[in-house]
């Protein structure tokens, strides 16, 4: 079972940033949060993934808390082309376990 | 940017029958795995390749499955004989193995819809 826990939906009205929470209390010290995302039903998409510290991409930023229980992925000015269901996934960078998907958090940007 | 592929897009069976699920993952990759997605339900992990051998398998990747790297560049998921709960959309994804031989990583592949009749 996913290890972490995401609003079920959000919207966000386009241009605005869009701030998706997600809580991992249990998560281990070696375990990295990943954030994927998909667009209907195409291929999950990679975004973001981070230990301990803030992260920024061209896509996206990742906010961790101190205690690393809890995240959130910024996008900084949501379009309509980033609606889609996003995924919080903890993981150990480097071990070579699959990723366990929840149900994510479905976005809708709205014009 | 070097992206994984996957073919076809889609596929029509029959139950019972075979069908192979193709993969080119991204090039200086060595770590595959194949996912599967039932409409409306959550990704799945189906089974993981390195070294041509599976190093990790789902309780859903029974006999009827199989996989292969036929060659350097395909990586494909057999389903022996169809089953109508087979139908759904099979993601295909690959990782760098890291040093130490670990996995960074996962990019996926746009699916294939597989639709049993």
């Amino acid at each position: 079972d996913a290890k972490t826990t995401q609003p079920t939906s959000m919207d966000c009205a386009e241009g605005r940033a869009a701030n998706l929470p997600c809580n991992h209390s249990t998560i281990s010290g070696n375990e990295y949060v990943y954030w994927y995302r998909q667009i209907h039903s195409q291929g999950p998409q990679y975004i973001i993934h981070g230990l301990k510290n803030n992260e920024t991409n061209e896509m996206a930023s990742l906010i961790i808390t101190e205690d690393r229980k809890s995240s959130t992925l910024i996008l900084p000015h949501a379009t309509l082309r980033d609606t889609a269901v996003y995924y919080c996934i903890v993981r150990v960078r480097g071990g070579n376990t699959p990723l366990v998907f929840g149900k994510g958090t479905r976005l809708s940007v709205i014009a | 940017e070097p992206e994984v592929t996957q073919t076809p897009s889609h596929q029509v069976t029959q139950m019972g029958q075979e069908v192979i699920l193709r993969c080119v993952p991204i090039s200086n990759h060595l770590y595959f795995y194949w996912y599967r997605q039932i409409l409306g339900q959550k990704v799945e992990f189906l089974v993981s390749f390195y070294n041509n051998e599976i190093s990790e398998k789902s309780e859903i990747f029974d006999d009827q499955f199989s996989v292969e790297r036929p060659d350097g560049s395909n990586f494909t998921l057999k389903i022996r004989s169809t089953k109508l709960e087979d139908s759904a959309m099979y993601f295909c994804a690959s990782s760098v193995l890291l040093a130490g031989g670990y996995t960074d990583t996962q990019y996926f592949g746009p699916g294939t819809r597989l639709t049993v009749l």
